[in-house]
């Protein structure tokens, strides 16, 4: 198994305060990520990390940033929780896999084993 | 709208029985993963599959990739109770943006 932790692995919060999410890794790999997990929705993507200090947006970045000062660390920040923030969050790492032209094949993700965050 | 549309979203069968799980878009993936999860876990990778019409097993697992790199499918033969969770398909577009978007997941529950 892909050494990642997250943590806290639970969290209960009140609307409007900061809440920060660690995810921790041990692979070197690249490429990390944070996604949301919601009844119905599957997994969406929040950001994603392509190297120390390089994100990008996901498909659901409103209200959230993130940064990566190392590259075993990426964090994810609620600069003021709200209620529809309340989700299960998963850290994720990959390698990519180059194909013909530097273009990425695939890349494989492992995931963390998520932190449970509510907002009240 | 999902990029990835998954059906049956819930499925609960008998042990032993055989099932399909349909991932389909209308957008063209570079590669197509499944995974699987378990309640209170992350998801874990089952397969990629990356040429159309590719097909692969994994044991009483077969993958399909569409000749059109567009959907796949996941065939389990004689299911056991372990196969119960949820089973997500996810694909890579080819932007160059090293991301995955997810399919809304099949819920599948096996009965002993």
């Amino acid at each position: 198994d892909a050494g990642i932790t997250q943590s806290p692995r639970h969290k209960v919060t009140e609307t409007g305060t900061p809440v920060t999410l660690r995810c921790h890794q041990t692979e070197n790999h690249r490429y990390m990520y944070w996604y949301r997990q919601d009844p119905g929705h599957g997994l969406r993507l929040i950001h994603y990390s392509y190297g120390v200090k390089d994100t990008d947006k996901g498909e659901v970045s409103d209200g959230y940033s993130v940064s990566r000062s190392k590259t075993e660390d990426f964090l994810l920040t609620l600069e003021s929780a709200t209620s529809s923030q309340t989700s299960v969050y998963f850290c994720a790492i990959s390698e990519s896999h180059p194909g013909l032209a530097g273009l990425s094949l695939y890349n494989e993700q492992f995931f963390g084993p998520g932190t449970r965050l509510t907002v009240l | 709208t999902q990029l990835l549309e998954q059906s049956p979203q819930f499925l609960s069968i008998q042990e032993g029985e055989n099932l399909t799980v349909y991932c389909n878009s209308s957008s063209v993936f570079s590669s197509l993963q499944w995974y699987r999860q378990e309640p209170g876990e992350g998801p874990v990778l089952l397969v990629t599959v990356v040429t159309g019409g590719e097909v692969k097993k994994l044991k009483r697992l077969t993958f399909q990739f569409g000749d059109a790199r567009k959907d796949s499918s996941l065939h389990i033969t004689a299911a056991q109770t372990g196969d119960t969770g949820l089973y997500l398909c996810a694909g890579a577009l080819n932007t160059g943006r090293r991301a995955l978007t997810f399919g809304s997941g099949t819920r599948l529950q096996v009965q002993p």
